[in-house]
């Protein structure tokens, strides 16, 4: 099973300022990789998919980076909205084997 | 537009089985996957596995090998997820989740059911 490993568990930050989060795999997953965001109480939101498209509907600050068994998440000017925890996955083979990373909490300052 | 609805909320003892069920509207149900993800309370996200809505092919992650069944009906565009012999670190929040595009799909879920809240408590 393909781990994944999200750094840090938690990040304090202001708006306005820039969030880089970081996802490792334990082996190369291509660039088979999406983001989500999620909010207390809500399902997770898809942001990023295939490492680096933002999905529909999603603001231009976050954008994503990566390939092999490094990717990044970054947001840019951070809005209020923002603070949320997020969560990183891969999806690899056929037919599919999908693990998630455990998490990173993005807090305000 | 493209919904995933899912069954209502479900307490069980130890030992039983649940059957959820995820009604899907607004898309052609044969032509994406579905899959299965659990939140313990406070807890990560787990995929618990996969099915393709054209073949029936199943994909279901190891530690639930034998005691998850993954299911769907064409004739209602509903998908179901059974789980057996529950224990008290099965109680989740449950989602069902569309793949975000058809066929082999290379990465990322959408759009999310709403969630079924399963408790396992004697």
């Amino acid at each position: 099973e393909i781990v994944l490993t999200q750094s840090p568990a938690t990040l304090s930050l202001s708006p306005g300022d820039s969030a880089t989060l970081s996802c490792w795999a334990s082996q190369s997953v291509g660039s088979s990789v999406a983001w989500y965001q999620q909010k207390p109480g809500r399902a997770p939101r898809l942001l990023i998919y295939d490492a680096s498209n933002r999905a529909t509907g999603i603001p231009g600050r976050f954008s994503g980076s990566g390939s092999g068994t490094d990717f990044t998440l970054t947001i840019s000017s951070l809005e209020p909205e923002d603070f949320a925890v997020y969560y990183c996955q891969q999806r690899n083979s056929w037919p599919p084997r999908i693990t998630f990373g455990q998490g990173t909490r993005l807090e305000i300052k | 537009q493209v919904q995933l609805v899912q069954s209502g909320a479900e307490v069980k003892k130890p030992g039983a089985s649940v059957k959820v069920a995820c009604k899907t509207s607004g898309y052609t149900f044969s032509k994406y996957g579905i899959n299965w993800v659990r939140q313990a309370p406070g807890q990560g996200l787990e995929w618990m596995g996969w099915i393709s809505t054209y073949k029936g092919e199943t994909s279901y992650a190891q530690n639930l090998q034998g005691r998850v069944t993954m299911t769907t009906d064409t004739s209602t565009t509903t998908a179901y997820m059974e789980l057996r012999s529950l224990r008290s670190d099965d109680t989740a929040l449950y989602y069902c989740v569309r793949d975000r595009c058809s066929g082999d799909c290379s990465s990322g879920f959408d759009p999310w059911g709403q969630g079924t809240l399963v408790t396992v408590s004697s």
